[in-house]
């Protein structure tokens, strides 16, 4: 079956830090791959996207590359900012089971001045 | 922005009572969802629903969950008996073209369950 597994958090980082959480993944067809953020008290946004191998998604300086060598769609972002702090959720959609996201379990990122 | 509203944002229900939980979607959005995280676990899918009926549904989605439309602009999620492990923050989220939108699903903020 399908699944994704990220990095146990809570990540805590200084400002200006670089930051990965590492995400991997199962599917049993060709998957999309996604990165939510959940701000406190907010939904779940979409962060960035790659629908295919080699993709890079890319957003608000976070980046993510499709890697189906390695299973991996793993998050970075260069310098992180104190507003960066939420929590970040790797999830897939495998062509081969419809339209639901299957989501990790999410880490929470907290950023200190 | 186009948002997706849910109500209410918390909400506290005596077990074995039924509960509905609201949504809009986006407007001119034609799939809709639900989700659940129970605390300290991770998002899972509950239900689809397209052109009026449940198009995909998983395991958890069993006899005492339904959801409806009832009027062209809300989405809600039935709760027939709830039972202590409901207790979860529900998510109501739509997409545009078979979820295969550009820009994923837009997520609501969230309804906090609480079954005491």
């Amino acid at each position: 079956g399908n699944s994704v597994t990220q990095m146990e958090g809570p990540v805590t980082l200084s400002e200006e830090a670089f930051l990965t959480i590492n995400c991997t993944y199962t599917a049993t067809g060709y998957p999309s791959l996604f990165w939510y953020v959940q701000y406190p008290g907010e939904g779940l946004q979409l962060l960035l996207k790659a629908t295919k191998a080699d993709d890079k998604g890319s957003n608000k300086g976070f980046e993510a590359t499709y890697r189906k060598e390695t299973t991996s769609f793993h998050l970075e972002k260069g310098s992180v900012q104190v507003s960066d702090s939420a929590v970040y959720f790797c999830a897939l959609r495998d062509s081969n089971s419809g339209y639901a996201l299957n989501f990790g379990k999410g880490t929470s990122l907290l950023v200190t001045p | 922005e186009p948002e997706v509203t849910q109500t209410p944002s918390h909400q506290v229900t005596q077990m074995g009572q039924e509960v509905i939980l609201r949504c809009v979607p986006i407007s001119n959005h034609l799939y809709f969802y639900w989700y659940r995280q129970i605390l300290g676990q991770k998002v899972e899918f509950l239900v689809s629903f397209y052109n009026n009926e449940i198009s995909e549904k998983s395991e958890i989605f069993d006899d005492q969950f339904s959801v409806e439309r009832p009027d062209g602009s809300n989405f809600t999620l039935k709760i027939r008996s709830t039972k202590l492990e409901d207790s979860a923050m529900y998510f109501c989220a739509s997409s545009g073209e078979g979820g295969t939108s550009n820009y994923g699903y837009t997520f609501g903020s969230g309804t906090r369950l609480t079954v005491v």
